[in-house]
């Protein structure tokens, strides 16, 4: 599994709180990434870093927002939670020296939903 | 960005059939194309992938064939089991993050 942990697994927030899901690594590798899966929709990328610091939009950004002080942890965060966020959220982590050779591995993902 | 159409959405095979998935995409400057298995409740889990300089690649009754003047690329199972029913996720390379298609369910009847 790479050393990857998503926390928590499950998660029920009411609309409009701020929520943030974490993603911890073991084994120090530079390229991390959070999607989001629902169904008909496969998974479209949301946020990703590419080191301490270094993150980007991915195309369905909105209402979300990254932060990555530290290697290890990846923190996605939901500003005020909507019930169209309701998903299943996996982190990812790129395994290689460069973002054009390399295998991903995926954390077991947060259930989340929003009433 | 980038964008990649997987099809059929659905495939229901008899077991011992052979199934196909197919994936094109835009993008003439990907150059990795990896396919991933999910079953249910579990996470994507990468099970082959190919690179631009190869066009075909095989792992025991798995293949992947691509085409990139054609911009298409096909994952081939043959001879199903029960235990290949998941669905199958293509993926290329973008230019920063892998960009995945939207899936397809895949049914093994016995």
């Amino acid at each position: 599994d790479a050393g990857i942990t998503q926390s928590p697994r499950h998660k029920v927030t009411e609309t409009g709180t701020p929520v943030t899901l974490r993603c911890h690594q073991t084994e120090n590798h530079r390229y991390m990434y959070w999607y989001r899966q629902d169904p008909g929709h496969g998974l479209r990328l949301i946020h990703y870093s590419y080191g301490v610091k270094d993150t980007d939009k991915g195309e369905v950004s909105d209402g979300y927002s990254v932060s990555r002080s530290k290697t290890e942890d990846f923190l996605l965060t939901l500003e005020s939670a909507t019930s169209s966020q309701t998903s299943v959220y996996f982190c990812a982590i790129s395994v290689g020296r460069s973002i054009m050779n390399t295998e991903a591995f995926f954390g077991q993902g947060t259930r989340l939903t929003v009433v | 960005g980038e964008n990649v159409e997987q099809h059929p959405s659905t495939l229901s095979v008899q077991e011992g059939d052979s199934a196909v998935i197919k994936c094109t995409y835009s993008d003439s400057a990907s150059n990795y194309f990896p396919w991933y298995k999910q079953e249910l409740g579990k996470r994507p889990q990468l099970i082959i992938d190919i690179r631009s300089n190869v066009g075909e690649k095989k792992d025991q009754r798995i293949a992947v064939t691509l085409n990139k003047t054609a911009k298409h690329f096909s994952l081939h199972i043959t001879e199903t089991q029960p235990e290949d029913s998941a669905v199958y996720f293509c993926a290329l390379i973008g230019r920063r993050a892998l960009t995945f298609g939207s899936g397809t369910r895949l049914q093994v009847q016995p």
